[in-house]
C-alpha cells in the first residue's frame, strides 16, 4: 500500500517553544491530508483537514493560531505547535487521502506512523 | 454522523477466528463501513470496508447484516501480532474531504 511518513517520530521540547511536524506522502500525491491527536488510552481526535494550496479546515475547539498547518505541496503537510505547553504533549498522527484508490466515498486514507511530542 | 458501538475489549486465542462486532443502527444508505486497527504507538492501518455485500481480503472478512445496522469483522486465524485496537467507522462523505471519525474501538488481546 501507499506510504505516509512523519518526521520526527518523537520530539521533546521545552515549554514555550514551537515544534514543527512533517507529514509526507511518499508514493502518491495527496491533495488532502488530515491531522489527528491522540492522548494516552484515548481514541484519535481529528484536529484539522489540510488541503493543498488553501487554508486548513479546523475542527471545533482546535485553536488555529496555536496549531499552524501548511500544505504547500502535494506531498507535504506540516503541523507547527506554537508556544507548546505540557498539555500539548500527545501523539500526533497524520493521514493522506490517495485520490487514485477509488471513487467518491471509497477513498482510502493512509496513516503515518505518528509523532510523539513531549513538552517539558 | 452515524455512530458506532463496539465492545471495549475482547480476548481471543491464537490460531482461532476472532469475531469483532460493531453496531451502527443509524447508518445511512450511502455510508460505508470501514475497519481500521491501531497497534500500540503506531498509526492506524486500513483493514477492509464495505457498503452492503460481505467483503474479504487477505487480512480479514467483513460481514454486514442485511439491514446494515451491524457488522462483524472476522480475523480468520488470529496471531499475536493482531493484538491491537480495532476501530469500526462509518464513513461520512463531505466536500471537505471524507473525514474519518474514530470512536472508542475494541481493544483485542490475542493470547497464546
Amino acid at each position: 500500500g501507499a506510504v505516509v511518513s512523519q518526521h520526527p517520530s518523537w520530539v521533546i521540547c521545552k515549554s514555550g517553544t514551537s515544534v514543527k511536524i512533517e507529514c509526507r506522502s511518499l508514493d502518491f500525491q495527496a491533495t488532502t491530508m488530515f491531522w489527528y491527536r491522540q492522548f494516552p488510552k484515548q481514541s484519535l481526535m481529528l484536529m484539522a483537514t489540510s488541503n493543498e494550496g488553501s487554508k486548513a479546515t479546523y475542527e471545533q475547539g482546535v485553536e488555529k493560531d496555536k496549531f499552524l498547518i501548511n500544505h504547500a505541496s502535494l506531498t507535504l503537510s506540516t503541523l507547527t505547535v506554537t508556544s507548546a505547553h505540557p498539555e500539548d504533549s500527545s501523539f500526533y498522527i497524520c493521514s493522506a487521502r490517495d485520490p487514485s484508490w477509488g471513487q467518491g466515498a471509497e477513498y482510502e486514507q493512509y496513516f503515518g506512523p505518528g509523532t510523539r511530542l513531549t513538552v517539558t | 454522523d452515524a455512530k458506532t458501538t463496539q465492545p471495549p475489549s475482547m480476548d481471543c486465542a491464537e490460531g482461532r477466528a476472532a469475531n469483532l462486532p460493531c453496531n451502527h443502527s443509524t447508518i445511512s444508505g450511502n455510508e460505508y463501513v470501514y475497519w481500521y486497527r491501531q497497534i500500540h504507538s503506531q498509526g492506524p492501518q486500513y483493514i477492509i470496508h464495505g457498503l452492503k455485500n460481505n467483503e474479504t481480503n487477505e487480512m480479514a472478512s467483513l460481514i454486514i447484516t442485511e439491514d446494515r445496522k451491524s457488522s462483524t469483522l472476522i480475523l480468520p486465524h488470529a496471531t499475536l501480532r493482531d493484538t491491537a485496537v480495532y476501530y469500526c467507522i462509518v464513513r461520512v462523505v463531505q466536500a471537505a474531504g471524507n473525514k474519518l471519525t474514530f470512536g472508542g474501538g475494541t481493544r483485542v488481546l490475542v493470547k497464546p
